[in-house]
């Protein structure tokens, strides 16, 4: 089953905040978080097991609520650069294959 | 080595044609993985080896499509008698899954084929 994502965009002004949340309605081993720009490969950005760990580089962080299974990803004072599209994967628990659903993904734009 | 490679970058066909794409992963991971996505879309897992070994192939994949990995090293995708539904961009992806006894899965994504079927 595809993980919902949510919002489905945003626009931001340069410095703001953002949350996008990514839910299952199965249980998770792992989400994954990447950003796509246009006409390009999705970058990683980070991994989240299950333990409701948080993760974080920079302004960027991310946390996985395994009870839920549920993650959101937080981009604080952003940047032009942050604009993209944000796609969560993840990883079902109990599998040994790796393979990865994506949600829909979630358009952020930051304007100056 | 820098990232995965992908060749070609674009490629436009008519149907009923076959294509070929070719995926260089990073040297040293182990794992590969196909993706299909379409505009508006995140990437839709298609088929994956652990080294030259297909362990996996998405029920949408059709019988037209065939994907190997000789040697463990690089990777083909070949699709049979193209149809419009083909069109798409085709992603490859790869990851090293353990290092010193810790399981990794990130999964680095190279720039991808769009596949253009007239």
């Amino acid at each position: 089953q595809q993980p919902v994502q949510s919002p489905q965009a945003v626009i931001l002004r340069e410095g703001e905040d953002a949350v996008i949340n990514c839910s299952s309605s199965k249980a998770l081993y792992s989400v994954h978080w990447y950003r796509q720009k246009h006409g390009e490969a999705p970058v990683f950005l980070m991994i989240l097991l299950k333990g409701g760990e948080q993760k974080g580089h920079d302004k960027i962080s991310a946390s996985f609520n395994e009870k839920k299974q549920q993650s959101s990803l937080y981009l604080t004072a952003s940047q032009l650069s942050y604009s993209g599209t944000y796609f969560c994967g993840t990883e079902r628990s109990g599998g040994s294959n790796y393979k990865l659903t994506f949600g829909k993904g979630t358009l952020l734009t930051v304007n100056p | 080595d820098t990232g995965v490679s992908q060749d070609p970058r674009h490629k436009i066909t008519k149907r009923g044609q076959n294509v070929t794409f070719r995926c260089d992963p990073i040297s040293e991971h182990n794992r590969l993985y196909w993706y299909r996505q379409t505009l508006g879309q995140g990437p839709e897992f298609l088929t994956y080896f652990q080294n030259e070994a297909q362990l996996e192939k998405s029920r949408l994949l059709s019988d037209r499509f065939s994907a190997e990995r000789p040697k463990g090293s690089f990777s083909t995708l070949e699709i049979q008698r193209t149809e419009q539904g083909d069109s798409a961009m085709y992603l490859c992806a790869s990851s090293l899954v353990w290092i010193l006894g810790q399981e990794f899965n990130e999964q680095f994504f190279g720039p991808g084929t769009r596949l253009t079927v007239l």
